[in-house]
C-alpha cells in the first residue's frame, strides 16, 4: 500500500501558484518523498524529490515539515500544460520501486 | 538522446492469448521495471530487471513473466490473457543505485476482448 495521502482533485487557476499538499506520517529517517505527474496518456514524468531540505529546481519546489510527516509541492506560476495527476511517493526500500497511490488530479483554468 | 521506448504503442488480444510487451532503456540506464496501471488508478509494481536477472517482484501471477537482455532492453510477456489483463503497461529505466529517479515511457495499451 501508498505511505502517503493526497486530495483526490485540486483547481488552481492560471498564472497562480499551485501548492499540493501530501501526508506521509509513517515516513522512516532514510525515505526521500519523490513527486511525479502524468500527464493524459503518457508516462509518469519526475519533477522533483528531497530529503529533509526544501528543494527547488526549474520545474517546482518541494517544502518538507520539519518533522517529515507531511510536504506539499509548489508549482510557481501553473499553466494550462501542467494539467495532470500529481503523485507524491516514499520511497520504501532499495531497488528503485515505487509505491503509487491515486494521486491528485490537478486542473488548471484559464 | 532517446528516452524510454516501448513497442508497439496499442494492442488488442482475445481472452487465452499471450503477448510480449518490449521495451528500451534511456541511454546508460540498466535496470528496467515494469508497470501495469488501470484506467483511473495509478500505476502497480510489476518485476523489475538487472543484470539479465528479475530482481524484485510486485503482487502478479507467475502468467506475468519477463526478460532481459545484455544491452539491457526487457520484454513483458504475459500468458492466458484474462480482460483484467486490460490496462497500460509502463516500462521504466533507472540507473543502479540508492534512490535513483526512474525514467518512464509513454506505454503500451493493451485491450484484452
Amino acid at each position: 500500500d501508498a505511505k502517503t495521502t493526497q486530495p483526490t482533485s485540486m483547481d488552481c487557476a492560471e498564472g497562480r501558484a499551485a501548492n499540493l499538499p501530501c501526508n506521509h506520517s509513517t515516513i522512516s529517517g532514510n525515505e526521500y518523498v519523490y513527486w511525479y505527474r502524468q500527464i493524459h496518456s503518457q508516462g509518469p514524468q519526475y519533477i522533483i524529490h528531497g530529503l529533509k531540505n526544501n528543494e527547488t529546481n526549474e520545474m517546482a519546489s518541494l517544502i518538507i515539515t520539519e518533522d517529515r510527516k507531511s510536504s506539499t509541492l509548489i508549482l510557481p506560476h501553473a499553466t494550462l500544460r501542467d494539467t495532470a495527476v500529481y503523485y507524491c511517493i516514499v520511497y520504501m526500500e532499495y531497488g528503485n520501486k515505487l509505491v503509487f497511490g491515486a494521486g491528485t488530479i490537478l486542473r488548471v483554468k484559464s | 538522446d532517446a528516452g524510454v521506448t516501448q513497442s508497439p504503442t496499442h494492442l488488442i488480444k482475445t481472452r487465452g492469448q499471450q503477448v510480449t510487451l518490449r521495451c528500451s532503456p534511456k541511454s546508460g540506464h540498466d535496470t528496467v521495471s515494469w508497470y501495469q496501471q488501470a484506467l483511473g488508478q495509478g500505476p502497480q509494481f510489476i518485476f523489475q530487471y538487472y543484470e539479465e536477472e528479475e530482481r524484485q517482484r510486485g503482487n502478479f501471477p507467475d502468467r506475468f513473466s519477463g526478460h532481459q537482455f545484455p544491452n539491457y532492453s526487457s520484454e513483458l510477456n504475459v500468458n492466458a490473457l484474462l480482460l483484467g489483463d486490460s490496462a497500460l503497461y509502463l516500462c521504466a529505466s533507472s540507473s543502479t543505485g540508492y534512490n535513483e529517479k526512474l525514467f518512464f515511457g509513454s506505454g503500451t495499451q493493451l485491450s484484452v476482448l
